[in-house]
């Protein structure tokens, strides 16, 4: 079956600009997580979602970011105002029930901030 | 100081030689373990996964966990060029789907 799918696969924006980052789970995976990984780095926490609710934001690094999940299944990433340390590979992660399941990644969104 | 320390890398052996990859950790929480392997411009997929100390055997590959010393291995036997990735260990204070604490990967390279 098709797997965590994410879009777009690059973007390049310019510093201050906003970015919405999209990811879409495997059909009937509940649990949802965004990390992300700078150049030479392991990937780093920033939320996961239980269903539509954020179940731990303790990873976002500020109040820039931001992400959402309405319907339970697609979710997007928000970046406001841009900065150049924004710039890294966005991965997405989706687990059927988020307690013990393994995670399953997605090919991840290259941002560039110019 | 990170949770996890990993050195990068990168490591160059010829095929069929045994790997050896380790991961040190500072926090005594950290109860399930895991290895990923990362090819380029893709993303991670699990490996290896073990709860508390001990070694996990699956065809080529052996997780060891050393709970008392904080120290993780990984090791491939017979090393083919396919293995030529990145290899990332994970830890959790609970359970794989719970947050995830990574290390910084090591470049491992398989010269046919």
């Amino acid at each position: 079956g098709a797997g965590v799918s994410q879009t777009p696969s690059n973007k390049v924006t310019e510093k201050g600009k906003y970015v919405e980052l999209r990811c879409d789970p495997i059909s009937g995976h509940t649990a949802l997580y965004w990390y992300r990984q700078s150049l030479g780095q392991g990937p780093e926490f920033l939320i996961y979602f239980q269903g539509t609710g954020a179940a731990d934001d303790s990873g976002l690094p500020n109040d820039r970011f931001f992400a959402v999940r309405p319907e339970g299944s697609v979710s997007t990433l928000k970046i406001q105002r841009t900065e150049r340390g924004d710039s890294a590979v966005y991965l997405c992660a989706s687990s059927l029930a988020g307690t013990g399941d393994e995670q399953f990644f997605g090919p991840g969104t290259r941002l560039t901030v110019l | 100081q990170k949770e996890v320390e990993q050195d990068p890398g990168p490591l160059s052996v010829p095929e069929g030689a045994i790997v050896s990859l380790n991961c040190t950790y500072s926090n005594s929480a950290f109860q399930y373990f895991m290895w990923y392997r990362q090819y380029s411009r893709k993303g991670p997929e699990l490996l290896m996964y073990t709860y508390s100390s001990g070694n996990k055997e699956d065809g080529r590959f052996t997780a060891q966990v050393d709970k008392s010393s904080k120290y993780i291995s990984l090791f491939i036997r017979d090393s083919q060029p396919s293995d030529s990735a990145t290899y990332l260990c994970a830890m959790s204070r609970h359970s794989s789907a719970s947050k995830i604490i990574f290390g910084s990967g090591t470049r491992l390279s398989i010269r046919p």
